[in-house]
């Protein structure tokens, strides 16, 4: 498996603009994770899914973010309009429960945002 | 409200030292622990998993500890080499149910001088 994988990389964009980060991950993966990382906060759990149905999304910011997974194989992270605090790099994960203990999770490279 | 505080200051040892990194949680009550390394530009990658039931973890040059009195957890990695120079995550989840959350902490970089 080529592991969890996101994209852009890279994203810069004018304050206003809607802005989807996309993430596909491993497959056989039952939880989905969207984090966001500042040097200031850290790493932040923005929301999780599992078995493709939102969990708990109480880290969402404000309701200019949605996120969805329409499948198993698919999840969206939409900022609509972005603003330039939304700065950040946003990292997606996934992971699964093997023997019903949760196991470790598995991160993509991370999409760099940039909102001037 | 639930807080996982670790060493904020950068960490510098010379090489061949041990490196003794410390995570702290306030109001949790995580069910395991795990450590990730994350390089600059990259996503955290697991190293290490400990539960409430170990005291102890080893895994080649690393040892994790994990104490549920103090609500504390040390990561130490012995013979420390500039490669092992990184932020190391300390992160808890909660087991069972429909709650699974992973939660990090705020990292701490650090760096192996040759």
């Amino acid at each position: 498996d080529a592991g969890v994988i996101q994209s852009p990389r890279h994203e810069v964009t004018e304050m206003g603009q809607e802005v989807t980060l996309r993430c596909k991950p491993i497959s056989g993966h039952d939880y989905l994770f969207w984090y966001r990382q500042t040097m200031m906060r850290g790493l932040e759990l923005l929301i999780y899914f599992n078995n493709n149905v939102p969990i708990d999304d109480s880290g969402m910011p404000e309701d200019r973010f949605s996120a969805k997974m329409p499948n198993a194989s698919f999840s969206t992270l939409k900022i609509q309009p972005s603003e330039p605090r939304d700065s950040a790099v946003y990292f997606c994960a996934s992971s699964s429960r093997q023997g019903g203990l949760n196991t470790e999770a598995f991160f993509g490279q991370g999409t760099r945002l940039t909102v001037v | 409200s639930q807080k996982i505080e670790q060493n904020s200051e950068a960490l510098n040892i010379q090489e061949g030292k041990t490196a003794t990194l410390t995570c702290n949680y306030t109001n949790y009550s995580p069910a395991y622990l795990q450590w990730y390394r994350q390089d600059p530009g990259r996503g955290p990658v697991f190293l290490l998993l400990i539960r409430e039931n170990e005291k102890e973890k080893r895994k080649e040059r690393l040892k994790v500890t994990f104490d549920t009195t103090l609500k504390q957890s040390l990561f130490h990695i012995t013979a420390s080499q500039p490669a092992d120079s990184a932020t190391y995550l300390c992160a808890l989840r909660k087991y069972g149910g429909a709650t699974n959350k992973l939660i990090f902490g705020t990292g701490t970089l650090l760096a192996v001088q040759p």
